[in-house]
Formats: C-alpha cells, sequence, structure tokens
C-alpha cells in the first residue's frame, strides 16, 4: 500500500518570502501522478499542481513548483512570494497510474503567512 | 461557478436522527467520491460511484450509505448519527478516477 508522508505538520513563512513544503511517498509502483492540494479554511480543496511521475521535469504554476525526486521518493513544495492569501492547509496527495481511483493524501502541513 | 455543490454548507443533526447530505455536480463527470475530513486531518474516504458502481472501502460504517440517482447527484445517507460522526464532509469528482474536483464541503454538527 501507498503511504504519503509530511513531516512538517504547520510551517510559517514571512509575506513576500518563499517557503518549502516537504513530501515523501512510499510505493513499488513506477507510473503514477503527484498533487499537492490547497485547503483554505472556507475549506474547499483546490488543486495547486500535478506531476506525472513519468516526466522529469519539475511542474510549475505561476508562484508555484515543485521539486520531484522520484528516486528519493521525494515531492516538495515550494512557495515563492508568499501571499497573505496562501495560508491554508496543504496537502500532498497520490495516485497510482494503474488503480485509478485512489487517492492517497499525506497528513497536511498548515501554513501560516505573517504580514 | 462552482461545479461541484454541496448543501448545506453547515448541517445540524440530533443524535441519532438521520440525516442526508447532498452533493450535485455540473462537470459531467462518471466518478463521485465521499470523504469524511475531521479537524486538522487528511480527507477519509468513505466510497464512491464510479458509473452506477458503488464502491465501498473496507472500514467504512455500515451507518453511511450512499445513493446515486443520476449522473448529476449523490447522496450520503447518515443513518443513526453518533458524536463521533460530526466532520466536514467533502464530495469529489472525478473523469474516469483521474484529477479530482473538489466541493466545499458540509460541516455536521450533532448534538
Amino acid at each position: 500500500a501507498q503511504t504519503v508522508t509530511q513531516s512538517q505538520p504547520e510551517m510559517s513563512v514571512q509575506e513576500a518570502e518563499t517557503v518549502t513544503l516537504s513530501c515523501t511517498y512510499d510505493t513499488s509502483e513506477s507510473d503514477y501522478y503527484l498533487f499537492w492540494y490547497k485547503q483554505p479554511p472556507s475549506r474547499q480543496m483546490i488543486l495547486v499542481i500535478r506531476q506525472e511521475a513519468y516526466k522529469q521535469q519539475n511542474a510549475t504554476e505561476n508562484r508555484f513548483s515543485v521539486n520531484f525526486q522520484k528516486a528519493a521518493k521525494s515531492f516538495s513544495l515550494k512557495i515563492s512570494d508568499s501571499q497573505l492569501g496562501d495560508a491554508a492547509m496543504y496537502f500532498c496527495a497520490y495516485r497510482s497510474a494503474n488503480a485509478g481511483n485512489m487517492l492517497t493524501f499525506g497528513g497536511g502541513t498548515r501554513l501560516m503567512v505573517k504580514p | 461557478d462552482a461545479m461541484v455543490i454541496q448543501n448545506p454548507r453547515y448541517q445540524v443533526t440530533q443524535f441519532g436522527k438521520p440525516v442526508t447530505l447532498s452533493c450535485s455536480q455540473t462537470l459531467n463527470h462518471n466518478v463521485m467520491y465521499w470523504y469524511q475530513q475531521k479537524s486538522s486531518q487528511a480527507p477519509k474516504l468513505l466510497f464512491h460511484y464510479y458509473d452506477k458502481d458503488f464502491n465501498n472501502e473496507a472500514d467504512t460504517p455500515d451507518n453511511f450509505q450512499s445513493r446515486r440517482p443520476n449522473t448529476s447527484f449523490c447522496f450520503l445517507d447518515i443513518r443513526s448519527p453518533g458524536l463521533g460522526d460530526a466532520a466536514m464532509y467533502l464530495c469529489a469528482t472525478s473523469r474516469d478516477g483521474r484529477t479530482r474536483s473538489f466541493g466545499s464541503g458540509t460541516r455536521l454538527t450533532v448534538v
């Protein structure tokens, strides 16, 4: 079974600074997808960024980028130029390319942004 | 415009009184999911419908049931809510198990 671990329950960043959220996972599969979801206090889960395991290039979405290290099974999220609106719970998630339906979440990291 | 809509946003029910939460979607996705999320925890999958096929997670209590009368709607029925069932309930959809789209959730309080 796959597991996803977020070792930082809480992180804090100063507005306009950069922060990196850690995520590691365990799998025996070679083809899979990794996601970062943001859940603000309004509680709607929003997809931030997605990475296909077969792609070597790290995914980027505006201020959000990932450092995908397949051999190390690491998938960290970097938020540049942090904004107050970035404050939220961030969940790392794994989905097998084969099983199709199971989305395994990490325990989440609460990000606080200081003005 | 919201594409996965959950009503109501907040629901209060009495201990043991059946309650139904609803979810609708405008995405025409064939898969719909129900997750339970307790405070500061990751969402936990309860069950999902792949088209009309119902898939229950092994550790989902019998107290939780679901109905999907058509592609657009899915309901979560809690037959006899206990205090431990107080949580946020998230509905999500996907096309063939691909990227999930989540609703805003229904926060259930049991009194």
